[in-house]
């Protein structure tokens, strides 16, 4: 069963402005994390958030958590077009399995 | 430093058939996990190898299964091909030995086995 959940599903923006996408759960986690994906290739590690962190930025990327609404966002600021990709945040499974689960993520376009 | 690497990159197969798709692991690293991701949809978590045993399985029947080698390189072969399994596999590697927890590993992933079931 999904475990995170990304909103929205599409987001089309222009270059220079900020796009935002959030992730909501349904269980206790210990750390959450964000991947992206260039069209046909494989995930890359964008940030890992642990439960006891609020916010973490990475260069462009910030992401928040809040572990009482089960959600966390991605923020990219100044977009770029080759930010266009998909982005899926993901979970450990129910229990603190190491196995992480994926939601079905948000596909980003960034016109130029 | 070379990345995870995963063969074949394409792959036709017909139903009923078998297939067996390869991972090496990103240097440094001991631990695999392959997932199943169909088209506009987030992968989904086949199963995790450590030190050459089956340590986590998702919901996925026993036509797949999975092998690791003292090499950490890993094999996933699927029996009975369905028109379902039509996917991208992925694999993903991380470094558990010495990790105190290691769910809070970063997964490094490979481009994939795109695999078409006729």
């Amino acid at each position: 069963s999904q475990q995170g959940e990304e909103d929205p599903q599409a987001l089309s923006i222009q270059e220079g402005e900020n796009a935002t996408m959030n992730c909501s759960y349904k269980t206790s986690i210990n750390n959450l994390q964000w991947y992206r994906q260039n069209s046909g290739r494989g995930l890359v590690h964008l940030i890992l958030i642990r439960s006891n962190e609020r916010e973490k930025h990475s260069g462009r990327l910030r992401v928040t958590l809040d572990t009482s609404k089960k959600s966390s966002s991605l923020l990219i600021t100044a977009s770029r077009a080759a930010d266009t990709a998909s982005y899926f945040c993901a979970t450990p499974a129910q229990g603190g399995s190491e196995k992480l689960v994926f939601g079905k993520g948000t596909k980003l376009t960034v016109n130029p | 430093d070379a990345g995870v690497t995963q063969s074949p990159t394409h792959l036709i197969k017909t139903r009923g058939q078998q297939v067996t798709l390869r991972c090496s692991p990103k240097s440094g690293h001991d631990t695999v996990s392959w997932y199943q991701q169909a088209l506009g949809q987030g992968p989904q978590f086949i199963f995790q190898y450590y030190e050459e045993e089956e340590r986590q399985r998702g919901n996925f029947p026993d036509r797949f299964s999975g092998h690791q080698f003292p090499n950490y390189s890993s094999e996933l072969n699927v029996n009975a091909l369905l028109l379902g399994d039509s996917a991208l596999y992925l694999c993903a590697s991380s470094l558990r030995q010495g990790s105190l927890q290691y769910s809070n590993q970063p997964q490094h992933f490979g481009d994939g086995t795109r695999l078409s079931i006729l």
